[in-house]
């Protein structure tokens, strides 16, 4: 069974563009959440999509978006990137049903804002 | 939100246990995962409480208590490829699979 996968694993972009993240997860996994980790704050929600839908949203501005697809996998973006945006982007996916699974994470994308 | 509490960095000595604390102050709690990660690398599942008491995989184990907001992941048989951070995180109800992390503990082995 392939695992979470993220695309780009790399990327840099400058200050003022918009980025779009791709993540595709564990086939049958319906839940998939975004994750920012930096050094200083660690790994930070950014928010969660079920079945297309956003479940639940962390504080993050709102230049920060995402959406899912129909077949479970899901994009976020980033609008006018500041320089603290540089980070490690994680997706993590979950099965269908149930709180006590675990999520699975992807390897990332390293963002780079220059 | 949740204040997940975890120390930034501990050493220990090949062969021997670790104990890696996490506390937490949170409304709905809905279970506490440990996850480990090496540097450069995807965070992978460690270990799952929702009710109190341990929870043992192999050389792995992880505590939970509920009433005192409190878990703690328990590494023995220290080997040097346990290098690497240790990550406490919180999955609350209303927020359906996302889960709240602590800043993590940077744990170096050492021969």
């Amino acid at each position: 069974k392939a695992g979470v996968t993220q695309t780009p694993r790399y990327l840099i972009k400058t200050r003022g563009q918009q980025v779009t993240l791709s993540c595709s997860p564990i086939s049958g996994h319906r839940s998939v959440s975004w994750y920012q980790q930096t050094p200083g704050q660690g790994l930070q929600f950014l928010f969660e999509y079920f079945s297309e839908t956003q479940r639940n949203k962390g504080n993050f501005p709102g230049r920060f978006s995402g959406r899912q697809f129909s077949n479970s996998r899901s994009e976020m973006n980033v609008r006018t990137l500041e320089l603290g945006d540089s980070a490690l982007y994680l997706c993590a996916s979950s099965p269908t049903g149930g709180l006590n699974t675990e999520a699975f994470f992807g390897q990332g994308t390293r963002l780079t804002v220059v | 939100g949740q204040n997940i509490d975890q120390p930034t960095e501990m050493t220990a000595t090949e062969g021997a246990i670790v104990q890696i604390n996490c506390t937490y102050q949170t409304s709905g709690f809905n279970g506490l995962f440990w996850y480990q990660q090496h540097a450069g690398e995807a965070p992978t599942f460690l270990s799952y409480n929702v009710l109190d008491g341990l929870e043992e995989k192999g050389r792995f184990s992880s505590f939970l208590s509920r009433s005192k907001g409190y878990s703690y992941l328990l590494l023995k048989e220290l080997q040097m490829k346990d290098s690497a951070s240790y990550l406490c995180a919180v999955r609350v109800r209303h927020s359906g699979y996302a889960l709240n992390f602590g800043k993590g503990t940077s744990l170096l082995v050492t021969p």
